[in-house]
């Protein structure tokens, strides 16, 4: 079974940093695609970033503007995403998903979500 | 920039069928992948479409998707009251950024 589970929220200063992780279970990791989502409360769907199987293909929604970083361990089956700068309007629940095509460079879509983690940017 | 336009409420009575549509602002929906999530209210998303028509294992076949020209489709059949959710199609653009729709707020009557 896939397993998919989310860390490392929590509130947060504007202008400070956070990293999420995401530990995976129950699949070949390094073969998959994987990607950070987030939902603003009571917003859709927002894609933050992805990252490829081996870890060489990066890509990154625009508002992202250099603030964060995906990466990932295959050796622990964990996915990451390195927060810095953040604001206010970066308070959001984020999800973790796996990609649904194994071996593909760019993700494409998700066939399995994680909970969720919620981050919260307030002084 | 790519965008995905999506009605944001559908409403039908139990037992019967609804479609949801999701259009692409330029270009064929048949460029890139679609895929279509569910949303139930306090819950993370499932996928219940992938590639244009495939489901997970575990989905129903009640759930299913198309695609034509500019749009998708997913078409819910056998209406039930756990239908009752948000979803989400989704796809990329030619620089591998996903988009999503903003959301069809479906109510089972």
């Amino acid at each position: 079974e896939v397993q998919l589970v989310e860390s490392g929220g929590g509130l947060v200063q504007p202008g400070g940093s956070l990293r999420l992780s995401c530990a995976a279970s129950g699949f070949s990791f390094s073969g998959y695609a994987m990607s950070w989502v987030r939902q603003a409360p009571g917003k859709g769907l927002e894609w933050v970033a992805s990252i490829s199987g081996s870890g060489a293909n990066r890509n990154y929604a625009d508002f992202v503007k250099g603030r964060f970083t995906i990466s990932r361990d295959n050796s622990k089956n964990t996915v990451y995403l390195e927060m810095n700068t953040v604001g206010a309007e970066d308070t959001a629940l984020y999800y973790c998903a796996k990609d649904h095509e194994w071996g593909v460079v760019t993700a494409t879509g998700a066939d399995h979500w994680g909970q969720g983690i919620l981050v919260t940017v307030s002084s | 920039n790519l965008m995905l336009t999506q009605p944001h409420s559908v409403s039908e009575s139990p037992g019967k069928t609804v479609t949801i549509s999701c259009t692409v602002s330029s270009g064929s929906i048949s460029d890139s992948y679609v895929q279509w999530y569910q949303q139930r209210p306090g819950s993370a998303p499932t996928t219940v479409i992938y590639e244009y028509v495939q489901r997970p294992s575990g989905v129903p076949d009640r759930f299913s998707g198309s695609f034509e020209g500019s749009s998708a489709s997913l078409t819910i059949s056998g209406l039930q009251a756990d239908d009752e959710a948000d979803y989400f199609c989704q796809t990329y653009d030619n620089s591998h950024r996903w988009v999503f729709g903003g959301g069809t707020r479906l109510t089972v009557l």
